[in-house]
């Protein structure tokens, strides 16, 4: 069965300051999908950030990029430069390619300041 | 291109009425997720369809819960009936086939149920 594990219910930051939002998953299938969401205070889903189980290398957009270790089969947000716009919850979640079901993490709330 | 729509975007109602919320996913998605968002349990995934099929109901809480795709551009979640239990953020997603492209999320539904 897939599992996604976010282990940080909060992390703080300082502005302009790198962070790392941890995320593990466990799944059977080797083909698979792994994305970031982002939720402000308003409340929408933002996507950010995909890896496939198959990329080479780890996947940018950005400011974000993803930390992709399949062997450790984690998955970690990495913020550079944090701004605060970027406080708001964040969400890892899995995309198991052969039943095409996405499941979400509990979720990270990152808090910048100033 | 409109994104997906979610109405009503508030719904209050009373235990044990009927609470119907309605979806309209991005043209030419063929598949669309319901998922329920409360602070206990995070995002569940409800049901998802894949070309108006449902796929896999299994996170479907109880039988009052029920969630129809009648055609491509329209689905719904009906509560019946409602329990103050079920208050929560009610989200919409679709997305277009499997694996790289992302979930498009509504606004979500805000229902309270007193």
């Amino acid at each position: 069965a897939q599992k996604i594990t976010q282990t940080q219910p909060g992390m703080f930051v300082q502005e302009k300051e790198a962070v790392t939002l941890d995320c593990t998953y466990d799944t059977s299938d080797p083909s698979y999908g792994l994305f970031w969401y982002k939720q402000p205070s308003s409340g929408e889903m933002i996507f950010l950030i995909y890896q496939g189980s198959y990329d080479q290398q780890n996947a940018t957009e950005g400011r974000y990029s993803l930390n992709f270790q399949k062997a450790r089969k984690s998955a970690n947000l990495v913020i550079s430069a944090s701004q605060l716009g970027d406080s708001a919850m964040y969400f890892c979640a899995m995309r198991d390619f052969n039943t095409d079901k996405l499941i979400f993490g509990t979720g990270t709330r990152l808090q910048v300041f100033p | 291109d409109a994104g997906v729509i979610q109405s009503p975007r508030h719904e209050v109602t009373e235990m044990g009425q009927e609470v119907t919320l309605r979806c309209k996913p991005i043209s030419g998605h063929d598949y669309l997720f319901w998922y329920r968002q409360t602070m206990m349990r995070g995002l569940e995934l409800l049901i998802y369809f894949n070309n108006n099929v449902p796929i896999d109901d299994s996170g479907m809480p109880e039988d009052r819960f029920s969630a129809k795709m009648p055609n491509a551009s329209f689905s719904t979640l009906k509560i019946q009936p409602s329990e103050p239990r079920d208050s929560a953020v009610y989200f919409c997603a679709s997305s277009t086939g499997t694996q790289r492209p992302p979930l498009h999320f509504g606004n979500g539904t805000r229902l309270t149920v007193t």
